[in-house]
């Protein structure tokens, strides 16, 4: 069966500082991959999606990137983080011309101080 | 471009009452639908999805849901809640023949009461 791993699960760091979450999928291949965002009391935000290794999707314009360099491992970085990153990161995959059901992550709570 | 709107932001209800979590939809295009269920600090989990075929959607939970395409409308509804159905609740939509791309709605929570 497949799996989705996120770490960290928590994550407190001060404004400037960078950032490197983790994603990986296990028991499939070529998924797609995305990352979410969610602030507190709100909707998902679409951050990135990638289709395949190398190749990464921005959705909204901000200080945060994506990288996909293996297969079935997706990073969300940040050189300087700002306040309004906080929030609950989610990372989710979904099968590559599949019936678009996507499958989430446990999430990473990061919070800016 | 499509868009999701859940009508109500918080529904409160007592244990064992029947609930209706209300999602509207826009889109020039033809979609699929789908609700997912997030419990506190957890990620989403699938209720159900409406691809084709019947316009009822049964889910997991005893939850179900009915596609209104005259209304665009996918309300979710179950006929009596617990305890343990208290969390947030999105409804989702894609484009038929994207890539996978889905277009959340701000949330419904969910709180039963004893």
């Amino acid at each position: 069966s497949q799996t989705i791993h996120q770490w960290p699960a928590t994550l407190v760091q001060p404004v400037g500082s960078p950032l490197s979450l983790e994603c990986t999928v296990e028991g499939t291949s070529n998924p797609n991959l995305y990352w979410y965002r969610q602030a507190a009391g709100r909707g998902l935000q679409l951050l990135f999606y990638s289709v395949g290794i190398g190749q990464i999707s921005s959705e909204v314009p901000q200080n945060l990137s994506a990288s996909r360099p293996q297969d079935r491992q997706f990073i969300l970085s940040s050189k300087k983080l700002l306040l309004s990153d906080s929030g609950f990161y989610l990372c989710a995959w979904s099968v590559s011309g599949g019936d678009h059901e996507q499958f989430f992550g446990p999430g990473t709570r990061l919070t800016v101080l | 471009a499509q868009s999701v709107t859940q009508l109500d932001s918080q529904v409160p209800v007592f244990e064992e009452a029947p609930v209706e979590l209300r999602c509207n939809y826009s889109s020039s295009v033809s979609v699929y639908l789908f609700w997912y269920v997030q419990y506190p600090n957890q990620g989403l989990q699938l209720l159900l999805k409406y691809l084709s075929g019947s316009t009822l959607v049964k889910g997991i939970n005893g939850f179900e849901a009915e596609f209104n395409k005259s209304q665009t409308s996918f309300h979710l509804r179950k006929p009596s809640v617990h305890i343990s159905d208290t969390a947030e609740y999105f409804c989702a939509v894609t484009p038929r023949g994207g890539y996978n791309k889905l277009i959340f709605g701000a949330g419904t929570r969910l709180a039963v009461h004893p």
